[in-house]
């Protein structure tokens, strides 16, 4: 079956700009988790959602950074005035139930120049 | 706060030879750990969870809460085994909020 997917694939931006990244769970799944990987950081955890609901968003970085799920499927993060500092690869997970095993989509590419 | 540290950002071995991919963790609850692996040009995947007991690719894990440690091995490497690998650890809350290592990525040469 189809696995997450996210979008776009590869995003380059100007400093300042908004961005938006797309995530699509697999179907049926609950949990949705954003990551970020990044040069000398690694993977960090950004947030959690359980159905609709961001029960941690202890990982966000600035407020500059906001995500949203809705309908229990799709999830935006939107990054503002984005900075150099900002650019990784964004990773989304989802798994069925929390405490289950996360499958975790190809990631976007984000460069901010 | 809890820490996973993976001491090697690169690993050399040739095909054969038995391969340790190490993972020291820092928590004071019962945490759960995992291996992830993330192939060239693939999405990062699970390998191994502790609490599975499982052999997955001929990887074993084993989780010593004495050394918190939770050691990758296999006895003999093989070409494809070539990828990064990340240690995470789950603190125990009620939901699957993971901590990743920097990674270590392993080279099995010919």
């Amino acid at each position: 079956g189809a696995g997450v997917s996210q979008s776009p694939s590869n995003k380059v931006t100007e400093k300042g700009k908004d961005v938006e990244l797309r995530c699509d769970p697999i179907s049926g799944h609950t949990a949705l988790y954003w990551y970020r990987q990044s040069l000398g950081q690694g993977l960090e955890f950004l947030i959690y959602f359980q159905g609709n609901s961001a029960p941690d968003k202890s990982g966000l970085p600035s407020d500059r950074f906001s995500a949203e799920r809705t309908g229990g499927s799709v999830s935006t993060l939107t990054i503002q005035r984005t900075q150099q500092e900002d650019s990784a690869v964004y990773l989304c997970a989802s798994s069925l139930r929390r405490q289950e095993t996360q499958y975790f989509g190809p990631g976007t590419r984000l460069l901010v120049l | 706060a809890q820490r996973v540290t993976q001491p090697e950002k690169l690993l050399s071995v040739f095909k054969g030879a038995p391969v340790e991919l190490k993972c020291n963790y820092s928590y004071s609850g019962s945490p759960e750990l995992f291996w992830y692996v993330q192939y060239s040009r693939q999405r990062l995947q699970l390998l191994l969870r502790h609490i599975s007991r499982e052999s997955i690719k001929g990887f074993t894990a084993d989780l010593n809460k004495g050394e918190t440690s939770f050691h990758l091995k296999k006895p003999f490497a093989q070409e494809e085994d070539s990828a990064m690998y990340y240690c995470a650890l789950n603190r125990g809350t009620s939901y699957g909020k993971l901590t990743f290592g920097q990674g270590t990525i392993l080279t099995v040469h010919p």
